[in-house]
């Protein structure tokens, strides 16, 4: 069965210090990670996909499948990176999520 | 473009009665899922609606339906309600293509108490 699992429930940094929000999965496939985002009051919103590699806010994610993780990181956290985060997994495109229990990021001062 | 939007904000229900959500997806958008968030845990997903049908489906009872209008818009159902279903529902709209799905995105969600 598919699974996501997030490890840390609350991580909190001081602004400037490297972050590593931990994502592992079980899936016996080839799946799409992503990770979500939701600020303060806001909806959940996508940051970033692996099949696009791309950064985002300055955040980078690389898929390592023999390892079976997504880490999401940012060598410079600030505070605006404070929200909760959430890993997902999608056996196809955005078509059934299925999403970790999240991360809290608090980036303090 | 309000993006996708749902409806009502917050509800409470009484054991045992039934409820109706509702989604307007984001302009352009033909999918709708829903997803299930209780409290401190991620979402869930329930089912998801394509071309007016059940198209995939979570691992929750049939208690749980829901309906795609011809204008894309969606409805999630829960009958005999749960204190268990107490969660915050959300809605998610994309756009299905040759190439695959576009982005999903997310709702602001129904927060449903069931006391």
């Amino acid at each position: 069965a598919q699974r996501v699992t997030q490890p840390e429930k609350l991580l909190s940094v001081f602004k400037g210090a490297p972050v590593e929000l931990k994502c592992n999965y079980s899936y016996s496939g080839s799946p799409e990670l992503f990770w979500y985002v939701q600020y303060s009051r806001q909806r959940l919103q996508l940051l970033l996909r692996h099949i696009s590699r791309e950064s985002i806010k300055g955040f980078t994610a690389d898929l390592n499948k023999g390892e079976t993780s997504f880490h999401l990181k940012k060598p410079f956290a600030q505070e605006e990176d404070s929200a909760m985060y959430y890993c997902a997994l999608s056996l196809y495109n955005f078509n059934k999520f299925y999403f970790g229990s999240g991360t809290k990021l608090n980036v303090k001062p | 473009d309000a993006g996708v939007t749902q409806s009502p904000t917050h509800l409470i229900k009484t054991r045992g009665q039934q409820v109706t959500l509702r989604c307007s997806p984001k302009s352009g958008h033909d999918t709708v899922s829903w997803y299930q968030q209780a409290l401190g845990q991620g979402p869930q997903f329930i089912f998801q609606y394509y071309e007016e049908e059940e198209r995939q489906r979570g691992n929750f009872p049939d208690r749980f339906s829901g309906h795609q209008f011809p204008n894309y818009s969606s409805e999630l159902n829960v009958n005999a309600l749960l204190l268990g279903d107490s969660a915050l529902y959300l809605c998610a709209s994309s756009l299905r293509g040759r190439g695959g799905t576009t982005e999903a995105f997310f709702g602001q969600g129904t927060r449903l108490t069931v006391v």
